[in-house]
């Protein structure tokens, strides 16, 4: 069964700074990985994916994520964050296309002025 | 465009109470899923539907129900409701494609059961 980890609870980072939210994943065959974000008492806004091709992969508001098979990682970068970013993120990943959706447990990203 | 829409957004039950939590989504999405968000816990997977008439089971379905009459529609039902069904109920949708399998949220069903 496939499964997701995130493995930081919490992450603060200065604005300007790059930030790097991580996630790991494990699925029997090729993952179908995915970035959402979610503001305080809204639904999860999709930022983006990776299905197959390059391993870096840019997405919404300026966020990109790298693809690492060999250490089974998927970790959302951004090289310059804003206060504007703060907000919960979650790594998702599914083994097919039409396979199950399934959710790490979030990280809360805080840029700080 | 509405794209994932739930109803109610509030709700308080009292133990052992019933309710139906309704999704409606009118992008013609194939898939169909069921979440609940507790802090610390992330989402997890209630129950999904991979098409009209059929559902199954996911990470946590125990004292949950749900129906797929319509393509559109996916419902969750809780028969007797307990305060440890207390959460964040989020519904969302994907079209089972290769190019587009990510999945489209609705803003969320906040159920408290006293």
């Amino acid at each position: 069964a496939q499964s997701v980890a995130q493995p930081e609870d919490q992450v603060n980072v200065a604005e300007g700074n790059p930030l790097t939210v991580k996630c790991t994943y494990s699925v029997s065959g090729n993952p179908y990985l995915f970035w959402y974000v979610q503001y305080p008492n809204r639904g999860l806004q999709f930022l983006l994916k990776y299905i197959t091709g390059d391993n870096l992969v840019k997405g919404s508001y300026g966020f990109e994520a790298e693809f690492n098979k060999s250490q089974t990682s998927f970790h959302l970068k951004k090289p310059s964050a804003l206060v504007s970013d703060s907000a919960l993120y979650f790594c998702a990943v599914r083994d097919t296309p039409r396979g199950k959706l399934i959710f790490g447990q979030g990280t809360e990203l805080s840029v700080k002025p | 465009n509405a794209g994932v829409t739930q109803t109610p957004k509030f709700r308080v039950l009292k133990t052992g109470q019933s309710m139906t939590l309704l999704c409606a989504q009118d992008m013609n999405h194939e898939y169909m899923y069921w979440y609940r968000q507790d802090p610390g816990m992330g989402l997890r997977l209630i129950h999904y539907s991979v098409g009209e008439g059929t559902t199954a089971k996911g990470e946590v379905p125990d004292g949950y129900n749900v129906s797929r009459l319509k393509k559109q529609n996916f419902l969750l039902g809780l028969e007797s409701a307990a305060p440890s069904q207390t959460s964040v109920y989020f519904c969302a949708s994907s079209y089972p494609g290769q190019g587009s399998p990510e999945a489209f949220f609705g803003q969320g069903t906040r159920l408290t059961v006293v």
